[in-house]
């Protein structure tokens, strides 16, 4: 079984100021791991991926994650916020074995940014 | 190039009905998956249809059922509606079962509310 663990439900920041959103991860294999967003309204878009290629992976919009096996944890982080961050983001782990379709998501972190 | 598309977008039932949700996939991609997503919850995944079968299916009921069009597009069927299943219906479509980057194409979803 695989799960993910996003540790903060809620997480405000100041525009310009930097972002982390953490994330823990369990899983059986070898795992593939994923962050998405999610605006208001809008359909799920993929931000980055790691599937056992480097390590640090870079997204769009600035955003990266960096795979750490001996924490278990893909946190997403981005050097300064932009107001059109704002967004609920989830971690989302697949076990490569089963099909990259079949997502298991976390419960996501809303991410506020302040003027 | 149309993305994936929904319909429809909102929808009030009430309990014991039956309720049925479209989804057409992006342009070149033959598999579907539908994810139900509660409020405040990441989401959960309900079934995935490739060359117009089910093939793989998450831990949801029997009163959950699709189908998929030679022209890929797919319906999701609920029936004898309960409360709990309010909810945002999300679809997502990818080239293959497994695809090859791991990247799932969500709609906008369609938000039932039953009462």
């Amino acid at each position: 079984a695989q799960s993910v663990t996003q540790l903060d439900s809620h997480v405000s920041v100041s525009e310009g100021t930097p972002v982390l959103l953490r994330c823990n991860y369990s899983s059986s294999y070898s795992p593939s791991l994923f962050w998405y967003v999610q605006h208001p309204n809008k359909g799920l878009q993929l931000l980055l991926k790691y599937t056992s290629a480097a390590t640090l992976v870079k997204g769009i919009n600035g955003f990266e994650a960096e795979f750490k096996k001996s924490e278990t944890s893909f946190h997403l982080t981005k050097p300064s916020a932009h107001m059109s961050d704002a967004a609920e983001y989830f971690c989302v782990v697949s076990d490569p074995y089963s099909g990259y379709s079949t997502l298991t998501f976390g419960k996501g972190t809303m991410l506020l940014v302040s003027p | 190039d149309a993305g994936v598309t929904q319909s429809p977008t909102h929808l009030i039932k009430t309990r014991g009905q039956q309720v049925t949700l479209r989804c057409s996939p992006k342009s070149g991609h033959d598999t579907v998956s539908w994810y139900q997503q509660a409020l405040g919850q990441g989401p959960q995944f309900i079934f995935q249809y490739y060359e117009e079968e089910e093939r793989q299916r998450g831990n949801f009921p029997d009163r959950f059922s699709g189908h998929q069009f030679p022209n890929y597009s797919s319906e999701l069927n609920v029936n004898a509606l309960l409360l709990g299943d309010s909810a945002l219906y999300l679809c997502a479509s990818s080239w293959s079962p497994g695809g090859s980057t791991g990247e799932l194409f969500f709609g906008e979803g369609s938000r039932l509310t039953v009462l």
